[in-house]
């Protein structure tokens, strides 16, 4: 069975700085995407980022980027240039390519301060 | 696309009543995802659909939850009788399976917020 582990509960920074949230999953499938949603306290689950494991290229989109390591089975998340807009719940999810089934880890806090 | 609807936002409901909870997926999409969020338990999924057929319901915590997608653009989550631990934010999920190597990313409702009490 496949886990997903988020070692942060809680994490905070200040604006304008750089963050990196942790996320180490477990698996037996070589076929699988692994994802970064955002949960704003507004509690609406957004995409943030997606990595496809036959990718070696670490994913980007705009200040949030991924450091993919698959042979550690480790997926971070930093944040550049933070804002206080970033501040949510941040969750890791693994998606299996063979079943389209999400496992998500138990979510990372992050408080962006002014 | 309106994305997403889940219907109500909110319930408040006594012990032992029946709950149904709504959703409506994106058009288009083939899969169907019914989550359960706590915070002892944080986000679990409960059943997926393809197609409208039952795929996985191994996460359904008893008996006394059933789900139900009569056709492509509708699905229910039914608690019957629902009991305090119940109480939890239920979200719905679809997506688009694309063929090959590549998998849409699944799309949230806003969640129905249950208190059972």
């Amino acid at each position: 069975a496949q886990t997903v582990t988020q070692s942060q509960p809680e994490m905070s920074v200040q604006e304008a700085e750089t963050v990196t949230l942790s996320c180490t999953y477990d698996t037996s499938e070589s076929n699988y995407y692994l994802f970064w949603y955002k949960q704003p306290p507004s509690r609406q689950m957004i995409l943030v980022i997606r990595q496809e494991a036959y990718k070696q290229q670490n994913a980007t989109e705009n200040r949030f980027s991924v450091n993919f390591q698959k042979a550690a089975k480790s997926f971070s998340l930093k944040i550049s240039d933070s804002q206080l807009g970033d501040t949510a719940m941040y969750f890791c999810a693994f998606g299996s390519g063979n079943t389209g089934k999400l496992i998500f880890g138990q979510g990372t806090t992050l408080q962006v301060k002014p | 696309d309106a994305g997403v609807i889940q219907s109500p936002r909110h319930e408040v409901t006594e012990m032992g009543q029946e709950v149904t909870l709504r959703c409506k997926p994106i058009s288009g999409h083939d899969y169907l995802f019914w989550y359960r969020q706590t915070m002892m338990r944080g986000l679990e999924l409960l059943i997926y659909f393809n197609n409208n057929v039952p795929i996985d319901d191994s996460g359904m915590p008893e008996d006394r939850f059933s789900a139900k997608m009569p056709n492509a653009s509708f699905s229910t989550l039914k608690i019957q009788p629902s009991e305090p631990r119940d109480s939890a934010v239920y979200f719905c999920a679809s997506s688009k399976w694309l063929a090959g190597v590549r998998q849409d990313e699944q799309y949230f409702g806003p969640g129905t917020r249950l208190t059972v009490t």
